[in-house]
């Protein structure tokens, strides 16, 4: 049974920083894995999509990678803003079905 | 991008009341929607997949007949709560993917905040 675990659970950081979040699974026969942004009582806008044969993709500040043989992915965040404060969702598509299987998230807080 | 909306964003019904979300994908057909309920700072988990012209496929622990879904369009989808009760507050989110763009990418809804008093 796949399963997706984020590391850290929370992040908080100042303004103008790098940083990097973790998502984990535990099966590597996915056809894809996607990263999303949740505002708080909102629902979810797609980040990023990597397919099962790519390596990593880029928007903007924007950088996500893929391992599938060791079974992880890095969202990585460039000059961090107040306004990407949120959580960040990593959910894996293992085929066809279009089901995802979601990852807990992080929280992140950008401090002015 | 595609376009998945929910309606209502937030509903407060009593407790034996029954309470229909909608989803709906603005600029294209969707065969296959999701269902999904997010509890307060826990992740999404997967309640159903909903199938246009057919039977909704329910995942285990999902009461079929306490969340309805009918997906009689192929831009429609509704997730029924019926005999709601407190403990069925929670967020609940659609989403759908584009058959027309290789339903590679899930887009989803603003999500229902559902409250049961």
């Amino acid at each position: 049974k796949q399963e997706v675990t984020q590391i850290p659970a929370a992040l908080s950081v100042p303004e103008g920083e790098n940083l990097v979040l973790n998502c984990s699974f535990t099966d590597s026969a996915i056809y894809n894995l996607q990263w999303f942004r949740q505002d708080p009582g909102k629902g979810l806008t797609s980040l990023l999509l990597i397919q099962s044969s790519q390596r990593e993709q880029t928007s903007g500040r924007l950088n996500a990678s893929l391992d599938k043989s060791s079974g992880r992915s890095t969202l990585y965040i460039a000059a961090s803003q107040p306004g990407d404060s949120a959580t960040y969702l990593c959910a894996v598509r293992m085929d066809s079905s279009y089901k995802l299987i979601f990852g807990s998230g992080t929280r992140l807080l950008v401090r002015p | 991008g595609a376009v998945v909306s929910q309606h209502p964003s937030r509903v407060i019904c009593k407790s034996g009341t029954s309470v229909k979300i909608e989803c709906r994908s603005l600029d294209f057909q969707a065969t296959t929607m999701f269902w999904y309920r997010q509890f307060p700072k826990k992740s999404l988990m997967l309640m159903a997949t909903s199938n246009e012209g057919s039977k909704a496929t329910y995942e285990q622990g999902v009461e079929k007949d306490k969340f309805l879904i009918n997906h009689a369009s192929l831009t429609l989808s509704t997730l029924t709560v019926t005999s709601a009760h407190p403990e069925d507050s929670s967020f609940y989110i659609c989403s759908a993917s584009r058959p027309d763009r290789g339903n590679t990418e899930a887009f989803f809804g603003q999500g229902t905040r559902l409250t049961v008093v």
